[in-house]
C-alpha cells in the first residue's frame, strides 16, 4: 500500500540551527501538507502546497519556515533558526484532491527536539 | 475562535460497549468531515469520512453528520482494547483540514 515516508524520524538540534525535514508523498498525490503536534497538544496546520506554490499557511508558518519541492518526489520543510518552542512532532501529509475534498494520508512523523 | 471542538475526555468504556464521540465545527461552509485515530506517539490514521447528512457505517464504526446543527459524531460499537486511542475530528477548509483537540478513549478489558 502506498505510504508517505518521512526522514529523519528523530532529530536533535541546538537552538538557532537550521533543520530540514524531508517527506516523500504518495506518488500520484497532488497536494502536500505539513502539520505539527507539540507533545500533548492538538495537530496544528502549518502549510499546504500545490503546483509548486503555497496554497495556504497558518500564523505559525512565519518567515523562519519554508517549504520546497526540489524534485518530483521530495517535499521539504526548512526551519531556518530553530527555537525551543519548535520542539514538536512534524507530520507530512498528502492527498489526491484538495484538503476540502480528499482525505489526507500522514507520514509517521519527524520528532524535532531543540535544545 | 476554535474551529473544531470535541467533547473533552478521557472517555472510558468497558469492552463490548459503545463509545460515543462528538464534534462541532464553526464554519457552515464545511463540506467534508473526517475521523482519524491516533495511537500514542503515532501519526493520525484515517478511520472514515462523511460528506452527507445522516449516518455512514463502516464495520464497527458509524459516523453521523448534521450540517444544520454543525455536528458530527462517531460511534464505536463492540469496543475492543485495541480501540484505545485518541480520536481526532477533522473538518475541511479550502486547502487544509482543521483538527479538533481529540478525545482519548480507553477501553477497559
Amino acid at each position: 500500500e502506498p505510504e508517505v515516508t518521512q526522514t529523519p524520524s528523530h532529530q536533535v538540534t541546538q537552538m538557532g540551527q537550521e533543520v530540514i525535514l524531508r517527506c516523500v508523498p504518495i506518488s500520484n498525490h497532488l497536494y502536500f501538507y505539513w502539520y505539527r503536534q507539540i507533545l500533548g497538544q492538538k495537530v496544528e496546520f502549518l502549510v499546504s502546497f500545490y503546483n509548486n506554490e503555497i496554497s495556504e499557511k497558518s500564523e505559525i508558518f512565519d518567515d523562519q519556515f519554508s517549504v520546497e519541492r526540489p524534485d518530483g518526489s521530495n517535499f521539504t520543510l526548512k526551519i531556518r533558526s530553530t527555537k525551543l518552542e519548535d520542539s514538536a512532532m512534524y507530520f507530512c501529509a498528502s492527498s489526491l484532491a484538495s484538503g476540502g475534498a480528499g482525505e489526507l494520508f500522514f507520514g509517521e512523523g519527524s520528532r524535532l527536539t531543540v535544545l | 475562535q476554535k474551529e473544531v471542538e470535541q467533547n473533552s475526555g478521557p472517555l472510558s468504556v468497558p469492552e463490548g460497549a459503545i463509545a460515543s464521540l462528538n464534534c462541532t465545527y464553526s464554519d457552515r461552509g464545511s463540506q467534508s468531515f473526517f475521523w482519524y485515530r491516533q495511537y500514542s506517539g503515532k501519526s493520525p490514521e484515517l478511520i472514515m469520512f462523511i460528506y452527507s447528512n445522516g449516518d455512514k457505517e463502516d464495520g464497527r464504526f458509524t459516523a453521523q453528520l448534521n450540517k444544520a446543527s454543525q455536528y458530527v459524531s462517531l460511534l464505536i460499537r463492540d469496543s475492543q482494547p485495541s480501540d484505545s486511542a485518541t480520536y481526532l475530528c477533522a473538518v475541511n477548509g479550502d486547502y487544509k483540514l482543521s483538527f479538533g483537540a481529540g478525545t482519548t478513549v480507553t477501553v477497559r478489558a
